[in-house]
């Protein structure tokens, strides 16, 4: 069965930066895409990005291109997502989801809590 | 960007009920809808795929249809394990976009 296993939680100071892993456990990992969705507390679902191995691509949202990064690591069959110059409002559970070209989210990480605060 | 917006935010029903959320898009997303279940404390699950299909493993009362702009998510005869966080997400197009979503509470 197929497990996205995420790093732990983060406390960082405003204006750095953090560094999420999400390693694939007992499944494929180069045919899927990879994507990471943000949850802040009490509030909704945020896609922020993602990326598909087999094709080298990577598309991000808006509001946070130019400050996010997602790469993904073949040869230990992990995903990353990097966040520069850390807000008070990047403080959320972020997720890890499995996706395909379709861009449905089968299979998703128990979270990684970001906070940051001065 | 697609937005979209689901009703109602939340609601109160019945162990037994029958519950019907409607997610709206912006623009025609042809059948590109996308269900997702979030538990308290919990990561999202996807329950049903382009606007019918259901996931594996996830119990035939859970039920989508619409098309175009206008999505419903069913769920006939409300269980226990239902109460949760219901998410609409559109996979049409880039950026992905989520639904506010709607939490079914025990009434």
């Amino acid at each position: 069965q197929v497990q996205l296993v995420q790093s732990g939680a983060e406390v960082k100071k405003p204006g750095s930066s953090v560094k999420v892993s999400c390693k694939v456990s007992g499944g494929t990992f180069s045919s899927h895409g990879f994507n990471w969705v943000r949850q802040a507390p009490g509030q909704g679902l945020e896609w922020m990005g993602g990326i598909i191995p087999i094709l080298g691509s990577t598309t991000y949202a808006q509001k946070v291109q130019g400050r996010v990064t997602i790469t993904a690591d073949e040869s230990t069959n992990t995903a990353y997502m990097e966040l520069i110059s850390l807000r008070s409002e990047d403080t959320a559970i972020y997720y890890c989801a499995r996706g395909d070209l379709r861009w449905i989210l089968d299979v998703w990480g128990k979270g990684t809590t970001v906070t940051v605060s001065s | 960007d697609i937005q979209m917006t689901q009703s109602p935010s939340s609601l109160s029903a019945s162990v037994g009920d029958r519950v019907t959320i409607t997610c709206r898009a912006s623009q025609s997303i042809v059948t590109f809808l996308n269900w997702y279940q979030q538990k308290a404390g919990k990561a999202p699950n996807l329950l049903i795929y382009e606007t019918s299909s259901l996931q594996s493993g996830v119990p035939s009362r859970f039920s989508g249809s619409g098309s175009g702009t206008e999505f419903t998510l069913t769920i006939s005869g409300l269980q226990p394990e239902d109460f949760a966080t219901y998410y609409c997400q559109q996979s049409y197009s880039v950026p992905v976009t989520f639904g506010g979503g709607t939490k079914v509470e025990i009434k």
